[in-house]
């Protein structure tokens, strides 16, 4: 299965640090994504980086692909109370229209 | 607000029911994703639709169909349902018919199997 893994599957953090989940996964894929999801609510879109780019950012937070290690980290910034939510990565298979979604990691920020 | 919207937000039902779930894209997208999320099988991508058309499979079981009507909600049929059956059922759309492009999620149907 190309199901990404995230790592670590928690993560509890002070307000003001910095968060870093890592997402690893097993083909080629021409984009990956990361999404977040507050408790039992919809997923929402963070950020896009396409196989031949090697970094992005957005806001507080920057993505980083290695297509060589077939991972990926995403790491946020002066964390926020509000930041506390499960954090996924997907990516598709390169190979067909199929879409997957990792693990999650679940990080809490404590105020 | 993602602009796509579900029906019912909750569904209790007993094991061999059948359900269905409702699902209304983003205004101007013309594709819609349904995903179940469950604790044991995480996220997992069942079909996709656009305009009207099956686009994609995933892990969708054969008790499952969905459909895309003209005016481009969707419905997703859940048939016999069995105990495994209980999870979060998502629905997402995107403008195209590219997978990979940003989706947009609806709020999900908790679904519960009794």
């Amino acid at each position: 299965s190309q199901q990404g893994e995230e790592d670590p599957q928690a993560l509890s953090i002070q307000e003001g640090e910095n968060a870093t989940m890592n997402c690893s996964y097993k083909t080629s894929i021409n984009n990956l994504q990361w999404y977040r999801q507050n408790s039992g609510r919809g997923l929402v879109h963070l950020i896009l980086i396409r196989s031949n780019e090697r970094e992005k950012h957005s806001g507080r937070l920057r993505v980083t692909l290695d297509t060589s290690k077939k991972s990926s980290s995403l790491l946020i910034t002066a964390s926020r109370a509000a930041d506390t939510a499960s954090y996924f990565c997907a990516t598709d298979a390169n190979t067909g229209n199929q879409f997957y979604f990792g693990t999650g990691t679940s990080l809490t920020v404590i105020p | 607000d993602s602009g796509v919207t579900q029906t019912p937000k909750h569904l209790i039902t007993a094991t061999g029911q059948r359900v269905t779930l409702r699902c209304s894209p983003r205004s101007g997208d013309l594709s819609v994703y349904w995903y179940q999320q469950s604790l044991d099988q995480g996220l997992q991508f069942l079909i996709q639709y656009y305009n009207g058309e099956e686009r994609a499979k995933g892990n969708i079981l054969e008790r499952f169909s969905a459909q895309q009507f003209p005016d481009l909600h969707s419905e997703l049929n859940l048939s016999s349902l069995e105990l495994g059956d209980s999870a979060l059922y998502f629905c997402a759309s995107t403008l195209g018919t590219v997978i990979t492009d940003t989706q947009y999620f609806g709020p999900g149907t908790r679904l519960t199997v009794l």
